[in-house]
C-alpha cells in the first residue's frame, strides 16, 4: 500500500533560522511527490514536486526539497524562515495502481510556526 | 483569475438537509476531483472525474452524488446530511491523470450540519 508519513505535527522555527519539515513516504514503484502548503481559512497552494531527474527540487516562495531514495524521505527545506511561512504543510505521494483515479495520499500534515 | 473555484464558501444547515457545492476550473484540465478535510486536518480523497467520467469512488456513501456536466464543472450533491458531514470540502483539477500532474486546489467549502 502507498503511504505518507509526516513524523512532526508542529515544527517550531525562529526567523531568519533554516527550516525542515518531514516527510517519509512508502510506494510500489517508482515515487512521484509533492508539497502543498495550507493558511488558515484557505486552500491549499502547491509549492513544488519530485518526478524524476535531479535530487533536490526548488519550488515556490524559497521552498526546496530533497528527494533521497535510499532513505525513502522527501524532507522540505528553507534556507531562512519567515514569519509569513507558518501555515499547515502537506506531503503527498501520487497513487499510481490501476484505476486509482490519480489520487493524492496526504500525510497528517505539520503546523510551521515561525516566531520573530 | 481564480484557477479553481468553489461556491459557497460557507454552508451551514440542518441534519437531513440536501445541499450542493459547484466547483469550477478555467485551467482547460481535464480531470477534476473532490476531496475531504475532517476536523483533524486529515486530506482524503472522495471522488475523482476525466473527461466527465466517473473513475474512483472512494467508498463515499451514496448520499453523495457528484456530477460533472463538462469538463469544467465539477459539482457535489449530498443528500440527508449527516452531523459527520461537517469538513471542509475541496475541489481540485489536474491536466490529466498522469502521475507527474499537479493537482490545483480550489478554496475550500467548510460545511457544517447542525
Amino acid at each position: 500500500a502507498q503511504s505518507v508519513a509526516q513524523p512532526e505535527d508542529q515544527v517550531n522555527v525562529a526567523e531568519g533560522n533554516p527550516l525542515t519539515v518531514k516527510c517519509t513516504y512508502s510506494v510500489s514503484g517508482n515515487p512521484y511527490l509533492f508539497w502543498y502548503v495550507q493558511y488558515p481559512n484557505r486552500g491549499l497552494q502547491f509549492l513544488l514536486k519530485y518526478i524524476t531527474g535531479d535530487n533536490l527540487v526548488k519550488g515556490s516562495y524559497g521552498f526546496e526539497a530533497e528527494f533521497n531514495k535510499s532513505q525513502t524521505s522527501f524532507h522540505l527545506k528553507k534556507p531562512s524562515a519567515l514569519v509569513s511561512d507558518s501555515a499547515l504543510y502537506f506531503c503527498a505521494v501520487r497513487h499510481l495502481g490501476y484505476n486509482q483515479g490519480g489520487k493524492l495520499i496526504f500525510g497528517q500534515g505539520t503546523e510551521l510556526s515561525v516566531k520573530p | 483569475d481564480t484557477a479553481v473555484s468553489q461556491t459557497p464558501k460557507y454552508l451551514v444547515t440542518q441534519m437531513g438537509n440536501d445541499k450542493s457545492i459547484k466547483c469550477e476550473q478555467n485551467l482547460g484540465h481535464d480531470t477534476m476531483y473532490w476531496y475531504k478535510q475532517d476536523s483533524k486536518k486529515f486530506l482524503k480523497i472522495m471522488f475523482s472525474y476525466n473527461n466527465k467520467e466517473l473513475i474512483i469512488n472512494e467508498t463515499v456513501p451514496n448520499r453523495f452524488s457528484p456530477k460533472s456536466p463538462d469538463k469544467a464543472h465539477l459539482n457535489l450533491h449530498i443528500n440527508s446530511l449527516e452531523l459527520g458531514d461537517s469538513a471542509v470540502y475541496f475541489c481540485a483539477s489536474s491536466q490529466g491523470l498522469g502521475a507527474p500532474d499537479t493537482q490545483y486546489f480550489g478554496p475550500g467549502t467548510r460545511l457544517t450540519v447542525l
